[in-house]
Parts: C-alpha cells; structure tokens; sequence
C-alpha cells in the first residue's frame, strides 16, 4: 500500500498573505504527481501534473515544485485570496493500472479576511 | 467538450440493502473509467478502474462490485451493504495512459449507510 502524505492537515491564512504546504510520497513508486483543488460541493479540479525531478510549475498565484529523488513536492499560493479556500490534494500515480492514483487526505485551506 | 454525470447525488440506505450508482461520461471515446471513495477521515481511494467495455480491475477486496455494460458507462453496485460503505464516492476519467494523463472527476454520490 503506499503513503501519500500531506501536511498540515489543515491551514488558516490572512487574506494576502502567502502559504506553503507539503505532500510526501514514497520515491521509488513515483511515475508522477498531480495536485487538485477540491471546493466545496464542486468536482476536484486539477492544477498540475508533474514529472521531472526539479520541475517548477505555475498557474496564476499558485505554483508547485517537485523533488523526486527525496520524495516530496510544495505547493506554493502567494498572496491568498477567499476564493483560494479549498481542500488541496496530491496523488501519486505509480505507473499502475490505467494510471490510477494514490491520493493523500489533503490540506484544508482557510482564507480568512 | 467533455462532461461526466453521476446520481444519485446522495443516498441514504439502510444495512443490507442494495445499491447503484452511475456514472457516464460524454464527449469523449474509449475512455479508462475510475470509481473513487472517500470514507471518513480518509483519503480518496481507488476502488476500481476500467480500460474498456466489460473490462474491470478492482484495487482493494471489499463489499463493492463495478461493471461497464456500454463504452462511457461505469456502475458501483452492492448486493447487501455495509455500514463502513459510507462516503463519499466520486467516479473519474482519463484518455490514454502516461505519465500526464489526466484525471478529470464528477460531482460525487454522497452515501449513508444506517
């Protein structure tokens, strides 16, 4: 079974300021890593998916790394904003059947004004 | 453009009794098909995925059965459930296999069981 990890569990940030979480995994299984936005009553919705040791990936106010040798990646959210409330999630695809992933409990960001 | 359905979008069902839940998927051909859960306190689990028509893979032993009678059609079944079939459940799909293929997700099935 592997153990995707997430850290913290749960988060509560000022409007504005920035924030930082952390999603570990065991890197002998990696094959790659996706990060998902989960609001509430919505679909969880995808942000990134990331492949090479050292890859650096952006969208808007949020980026992530990923460090495959030592089994880890950041996401990063810069100046946080209410509408960035959510439940983050990352998976780790293993290169199994049909690349289903393995998802850790997620991080549940509060932005509070 | 490519949109996936599921319903009920919550159930409440007693111990011992059946269940279904559907999902399909439009817009798009031969897709993998995934059926996810999220119990209490857990994180998403794969419970089963499918690569084609009649075609299923299951990932953990458990109470739950799937099938894919047609191409874009993915069903969650249970003869007699268990109260630790709880959760929320959320089916998937993807196009392809590789290191980037996406997964795009549905708006859930909430279940209770009493």
């Amino acid at each position: 079974i592997l153990n995707v990890e997430q850290s913290p569990q749960s988060l509560h940030v000022q409007e504005g300021d920035s924030t930082n979480f952390t999603c570990s995994f065991p890197s002998s299984n990696f094959y790659a890593l996706h990060w998902y936005r989960w609001e509430t009553a919505k679909s969880p919705e995808a942000l990134f998916v990331m492949t090479l040791n050292g890859d650096e990936k952006k969208k808007g106010r949020i980026s992530a790394t990923l460090n495959t040798k030592e089994g880890y990646s950041y996401l990063y959210i810069k100046g946080s904003q209410p509408e960035d409330s959510a439940t983050y999630l990352c998976a780790l695809n293993s290169g199994g059947g049909a690349d289903g992933l393995t998802f850790g409990k997620g991080t549940h960001l509060i932005i509070q004004p | 453009s490519q949109t996936i359905h599921q319903w009920p979008a919550t159930l409440v069902q007693p111990v011992g009794s059946p269940l279904s839940l559907e999902c399909t998927v439009e817009g798009t051909s031969n897709p993998n098909l995934y059926w996810y859960r999220q119990a209490a306190g857990r994180g998403l689990q794969l419970l089963f995925y499918s690569i084609g028509i009649d075609q299923i893979s299951s990932e953990v032993p458990q109470n739950l059965s799937a099938s894919r009678p047609q191409d874009r059609q993915f069903i969650l079944s249970s003869k007699k459930l268990l109260l630790s079939d709880s959760g929320f459940y959320l089916c998937a799909w993807s196009v392809g296999r590789g290191a980037y293929n996406e997964q795009f997700f549905g708006p859930g099935t909430r279940l209770t069981v009493l």
